[in-house]
């Protein structure tokens, strides 16, 4: 059974400081792909990564993928209160287009 | 371009109705995704189409029937409402066959079984 496990689940910070959200997934894929969804809202992409070793960066968001560990991550440079939602990433191994989401990770930056 | 659209926007039905959730998308793309989301959890896969006229079973089918009724549309039957299919329903779409295979989401169709 495919897993992708998101952590942290949770992640309360102050505005102006950094960190790391990490993305695991249990088998071989080379497209993981990084969505925000702000409260009731639905899903809107930010990443798409395609290769080992991809890097895109985006304002004060920056994701990477490994393949090889089968590890993504996403950066948050000196938080700001707007970047408060919950992320989620997705692999979609195979052929076909099937994702399989983390459990995602509610982001609260505090003023 | 709307983009993907989802009709209702919410709905409450009590054990035992049916109902079906409607999806459609104006970017001429070839698959179109059926996701349930639970508080906690991501979103898991209920039936998916890879192209007009086939559908297969996700992560989560059961109690659930689609129909994709042509490039544009895709339904979502629920035959026999439980409470347990009280979650956020999102419809998605894409290309299929692009180098990126992004998928693009719906505004979601939240739904109260009681």
């Amino acid at each position: 059974e495919l897993k992708v496990e998101q952590n942290p689940l949770f992640l309360s910070m102050q505005e102006g400081k950094n960190y790391t959200i990490y993305c695991n997934y249990s088998t071989t894929s080379d497209r993981l792909y990084w969505y925000r969804q702000d409260p009731g809202k639905s899903l809107e992409s930010l990443f798409v990564l395609l290769s080992n070793g991809a890097v895109k960066q985006e304002g004060r968001l920056m994701a990477s993928l490994d393949t090889k560990a089968r590890l993504s991550t996403l950066h948050i440079t000196a938080a700001v209160h707007d970047l408060s939602a919950t992320y989620f990433c997705a692999v979609a191994p195979g052929y076909f287009n099937k994702f399989y989401f983390g459990s995602g990770t509610k982001l609260n930056v505090k003023p | 371009n709307a983009g993907v659209t989802q009709t209702p926007k919410f709905q409450v039905l009590k054990t035992g109705q049916s109902m079906t959730l409607q999806c459609a998308q104006d970017m001429n793309h070839n698959s179109m995704y059926w996701y349930r989301q639970d508080p906690g959890m991501g979103l898991r896969l209920i039936y998916y189409s890879a192209s007009e006229g086939t559908t297969d079973k996700g992560e989560v089918p059961n109690g659930y029937n689609v129909s994709r009724l042509n490039k544009r549309e895709f339904s979502l039957r629920l035959e026999s409402a439980a409470p347990s299919q009280t979650s956020v329903y999102f419809c998605a779409s894409s290309e299929g066959g692009g180098p990126s295979y992004e998928q693009y989401f719906g505004p979601g169709t939240r739904l109260t079984v009681t």
